[in-house]
């Protein structure tokens, strides 16, 4: 069956260092990969988008990568900050046409001060 | 903000009883798509609807249906309430082609809090 699979442990880190979250695949071939941020009681909030034929994206401190062969995503924050904290859901597209996307639980992160 | 309205922001209902949950789009977007997210979940996908037609649906029961209308605004509409229809419900809207040929960004509401008791 198709899955999405982000860590559903918080990811604590400290305040200035970097920031890395996971999304693995299976049974998907998506032509694109999102990366969302949601702060509690709110609707995600886009942050970046990255096709199956491109490696990495960045945008200000934020870079994904994204390996169709091992069917995963990384997302990176560098220089974290206390308002980084947040979950962060991935999602992409369940192929065979639809380019509607389809969201992984998301992975919170809690930078500390 | 993303320009994406819903209202109301809360609600509750009761079991059996049916319930209307409203959307304004963001301005030029043409597509809506709606979402159910239960607490610690990712939002799952319920319809789109792409210029007042539905585009394509996830795997929700017929007693969840929606509208759009000329203005791209959209209604989502569960009857017979669930107690497990009780979530944060999304309105995301986008225009294909944003992204790139098929492939487009989705700007999100504040959501919806529906609880059924």
């Amino acid at each position: 069956s198709q899955k999405i699979e982000q860590n559903s442990e918080a990811l604590n880190i400290q305040e200035g260092k970097t920031a890395t979250l996971t999304c693995n695949y299976t049974n998907y071939s998506p032509a694109y990969l999102q990366w969302y941020r949601q702060d509690p009681g709110r609707g995600p909030v886009f942050l970046l988008l990255i096709r199956e034929n491109e490696k990495e994206k960045r945008k200000e401190r934020l870079k994904v990568t994204f390996d169709t062969t091992l069917k995963q995503s990384l997302f990176h924050i560098t220089a974290s900050q206390p308002a980084d904290s947040a979950t962060y859901l991935c999602a992409l597209d369940i192929g065979g046409g639809s380019y509607i996307p389809t969201f992984g639980r998301g992975t919170s992160l809690i930078v500390h001060p | 903000e993303t320009g994406v309205t819903q209202s109301p922001t809360h609600l509750i209902k009761t079991r059996g009883q049916q319930v209307t949950l409203r959307c304004s789009s963001q301005s030029g977007h043409n597509t809506v798509s709606w979402y159910q997210q239960a607490l610690g979940q990712g939002p799952q996908f319920i319809f789109q609807y792409y210029r007042e037609e539905e585009n394509g649906r996830g795997n929700f029961p017929p007693r969840f249906s929606g509208l759009q209308f000329p203005n791209y605004s959209s209604e989502l509409n569960v009857n017979a309430l669930e107690l497990d229809d009780s979530a944060l419900y999304l309105c995301a809207s986008s225009s294909p082609g944003t992204g790139g040929a098929g492939i487009y960004e989705q700007y999100f509401g504040p959501g919806t809090r529906l609880t059924v008791t």
